[in-house]
């Protein structure tokens, strides 16, 4: 069964550090691109950005490039999305997500979510 | 960026009733638009990829159409486990893969 398990939920104060993981199986990992989706509390989907496992290439979308960092260890078949400096307006839960369809960038593999919260 | 709006934001329908979702983009994506599902509390699911091809597993009531900027997904015969979000997404040429604001499918 193709898979992805995210790590649990995390709280942190503003000015953090964090990193989530998401672990792939049932699938070829470096074969694939791999994503992260955004969404506030009840609010709609945002694209953060995608890379690819075999060469780490990354596309950010404007508003999260510089503010978080995407990353593999295909060693272990995990994707990561980093941030340094927390702030909490990144309260939202993040869905990992890959694309496993040749010829789409649509997610059709899901995460179960892990929810961030940042408040003082 | 490509914008993506959806209409409405919220369709209040009977079980067993035809309804159709609209999706537009702020330019034509080609055949690159994606439409999914989100229950409440639970992840998005891909429900059609490529305008009209249905993911493995989604039941046929659920069809794609449209062409250039202007998409519909439209559920023949609404089953209770069918209310629930849907969102539109443009994957065309550079990222960012923009969503749309979603639909809300409500019992009326």
């Amino acid at each position: 069964e193709v898979q992805l398990v995210q790590s649990g939920a995390e709280v942190k104060k503003p000015g953090e550090s964090l990193k989530i993981s998401c672990q792939g199986s049932g699938y070829r990992f470096t074969g694939y691109w791999i994503g992260w989706v955004r969404q506030m509390p009840g609010k709609g989907l945002e694209w953060v950005g995608i890379i690819y496992p075999a060469d780490s290439d990354t596309r950010y979308s404007p508003s999260s490039q510089g503010h978080v960092t995407m990353s593999v260890d295909y060693s272990i078949s995990t994707a990561y999305l980093q941030w340094n400096n927390l702030r909490a307006s990144d309260t939202a839960t993040y869905y990992c997500a890959a694309i496993t369809v040749h010829g789409t960038y649509a997610f059709n593999v899901w995460g179960q979510g892990t929810m961030v919260t940042v408040s003082s | 960026e490509i914008l993506m709006t959806q209409s409405p934001a919220t369709l209040s329908v009977s079980p067993g009733e035809r309804v159709t979702l609209s999706c537009r983009a702020s330019e034509s994506v080609s055949r690159n638009l994606a439409w999914y599902q989100q229950r409440p509390g639970q992840a998005p699911r891909l429900l059609i990829y490529g305008i009209s091809t249905r993911a493995p597993g989604i039941p046929a009531r659920f069809s794609g159409s449209g062409s250039g900027t202007e998409f519909t997904l439209t559920i023949s015969s609404l089953q209770s486990e069918d209310f629930a979000l849907y969102y539109c997404q443009q994957y065309n040429n550079r990222p960012p893969y923009t969503f749309g604001q979603g639909t809300k499918l409500e019992i009326k």
